[in-house]
C-alpha cells in the first residue's frame, strides 16, 4: 500500500509569504505528527493529531505556525509571514494507534522549505 | 524534560565489518521506548530497531542489535556485516510511555559512511 506522502517536495518562499504544506497519511492511521528538521540536525516535534483533534501543539515555534486535520485524514501545516529561520525540512509521520502504546511512526519524504 | 545525545557526528566502517553507534539519554521516567531510525539521503526516515525499557533483553533485527543499559541510560546500535546500503544518517529517539502524544525526541544524528 501507499506510504505517507507530502507535497510539495520542495518549496521556495520569499520572506513574508505564507506557505501551506500538505501531508497524506497512510489510510486508516489515527495519529499524525509534524516534525521540523533543520539542516544536519535531528527532527523536532511540532504538533500531534489524534483523528481530527489536535492534542499537542507544544512544539509549534510561534503563532505563525498553524496545523489542521479537519476530517481526520489529510493534514496541512501553514506558516504565515515566513522568516529565514523557518527554512528546514518538514516531516510528517502517521501511526495506526491512538492509545498510549502508540505504534510505529511511518514517515513521509518531507517538504524542504527554503525562505529567501 | 527528556533529552537524547549522540556524541558521534560521523562514523565510518569498512564493508563487512562491525560498527557501533552511541546514544545516551536523560529521563526521570521509568517506562519508555527507545528507537534507532535510519535516514538515507532521500530523507525518508525508516525504523531500524526498537527497545521497550521494561525489557531486559536487548533487541535484535537481523544484522542490527542494541546494547541497552538502563541504569547508565545508554542505548547503542551495533551493525554487523556492514553493507553499502547501510550508509545513512542514524538517529536515536526516545518516546515516553506515560505521555499520550507519543512524540519522538531525537538525538542530533550520526552520519555513517560505509567504505567498499
Amino acid at each position: 500500500g501507499a506510504g505517507v506522502s507530502q507535497s510539495p517536495r520542495y518549496k521556495v518562499a520569499k520572506r513574508g509569504q505564507d506557505v501551506a504544506l500538505r501531508c497524506d497519511p497512510i489510510s486508516g492511521h489515527v495519529s499524525l505528527f509534524w516534525y521540523q528538521q533543520a539542516l544536519g540536525q535531528g527532527p523536532e516535534f511540532l504538533t500531534y493529531f489524534q483523528n481530527e483533534a489536535q492534542l499537542d501543539k507544544s512544539g509549534l515555534p510561534s503563532d505563525r505556525f498553524f496545523a489542521e486535520r479537519p476530517e481526520g485524514s489529510v493534514s496541512t501545516l501553514k506558516i504565515q509571514r515566513t522568516q529565514q529561520e523557518d527554512s528546514a525540512v518538514y516531516l510528517c509521520a502517521s501511526s495506526p494507534r491512538r492509545d498510549r502504546f502508540l505504534g510505529e511512526q511511518f514517515f513521509g519524504p518531507g517538504t524542504r522549505l527554503t525562505v529567501l | 524534560a527528556q533529552t537524547v545525545t549522540q556524541s558521534q557526528p560521523e562514523m565510518s566502517v569498512q564493508e563487512a565489518e562491525t560498527v557501533t553507534l552511541s546514544c545516551t539519554y536523560d529521563t526521570s521516567e521509568s517506562d519508555y521506548y527507545l528507537f534507532w531510525y535510519k535516514q538515507p539521503p532521500s530523507r525518508q526516515m525508516i525504523l531500524v530497531i526498537r527497545q521497550e525499557a521494561y525489557k531486559q533483553q536487548n533487541a535484535t533485527e537481523n544484522r542490527f542489535s542494541v546494547n541497552f543499559q538502563k541504569a547508565a541510560k545508554s542505548f547503542s546500535l551495533k551493525i554487523s556485516d556492514s553493507q553499502l546500503g547501510d550508509a545513512a544518517m542514524y538517529f536515536c529517539a526516545y518516546r515516553s510511555a506515560v505521555s499520550n502524544t507519543g512524540k519522538l525526541i531525537f538525538g542530533q544524528g550520526t552520519t555513517l559512511q560505509v567504505k567498499p
